[in-house]
């Protein structure tokens, strides 16, 4: 069974830092790419970065580059997204997905989510 | 980049009606890399179709989708209780990936 499971997120203050995870299991991890995916509350989806399944090429929304960072482990089976330099209009649920399968993104499986909050 | 914009916002059907879900690219999508996703509350979004038209595994029969170039469509043809959910398209056809605002499927 396909699993992601995602921690990290929580209350931060503008302009902090916070490092999500995301661990997969029940598929071949290194054969996939990642991606992150955002849901302000109330709002709709908004694509925020991929990485390849090597790790070596990622990719970055607009709004977040420069800022946020995606990286993976692939012996820990784990997708990392570190958020630097939170603004308000970061608050939003984290979701890990997983690519259908390669050079297909669009995402069969999704982690559970994880929620940022930035607020002072 | 390419606009997702979904019609109508809100939908309002009774159990066993049609659902007929638009979704109008701002430029046309690449190899009709277009997907399709439900969202329930407080759940994360499911894959329904991919490819414009091809049902994600597990998907019943019951959902379809259609259309190239710039206008896509999703069909529920007999609407099921568990279906009423936001529904999402998503093109993947080029950089930036973008989503829809959404289409709200709601009780009558």
């Amino acid at each position: 069974e396909v699993q992601l499971l995602e921690s990290g997120g929580g209350l931060v203050q503008p302009g902090g830092s916070l490092r999500l995870s995301c661990v997969a299991s029940g598929f071949t991890f290194t054969n996939y790419a990642m991606t992150w995916v955002r849901q302000a509350p109330g709002k709709g989806l908004e694509w925020v970065s991929a990485i390849s399944e090597g790790g070596d090429i990622t990719f970055y929304a607009d709004s977040v580059k420069g800022r946020f960072t995606t990286s993976r482990d692939n012996s820990k089976h784990t997708v990392y997204l570190q958020i630097n330099s939170l603004r308000a209009e970061d608050t939003a649920v984290y979701y890990c997905a997983k690519n259908l399968r390669s050079g297909i993104a669009c995402y069969d499986y999704w982690g559970q989510g994880s929620l940022v909050t930035v607020s002072s | 980049e390419i606009v997702l914009t979904q019609s109508p916002g809100t939908l309002s059907l009774s159990p066993g009606e049609r659902a007929t879900l638009s979704c109008r690219a701002s430029q046309s999508v690449s190899s009709s890399r277009l997907a399709w996703y439900q969202q329930k509350p407080g759940q994360a979004p499911r894959l329904l179709i991919y490819g414009a038209s091809s049902r994600a595994t597990g998907i019943p029969d019951r959902f379809s989708g259609g259309g190239s170039g710039t206008d896509f469509t999703l069909t529920i043809s007999r609407l099921e209780p568990e279906d009423f959910a936001v529904y999402y398209c998503q093109q993947y056809g080029s950089s930036p990936l973008t989503f829809g605002q959404g289409t709200k499927v709601e009780i009558k």
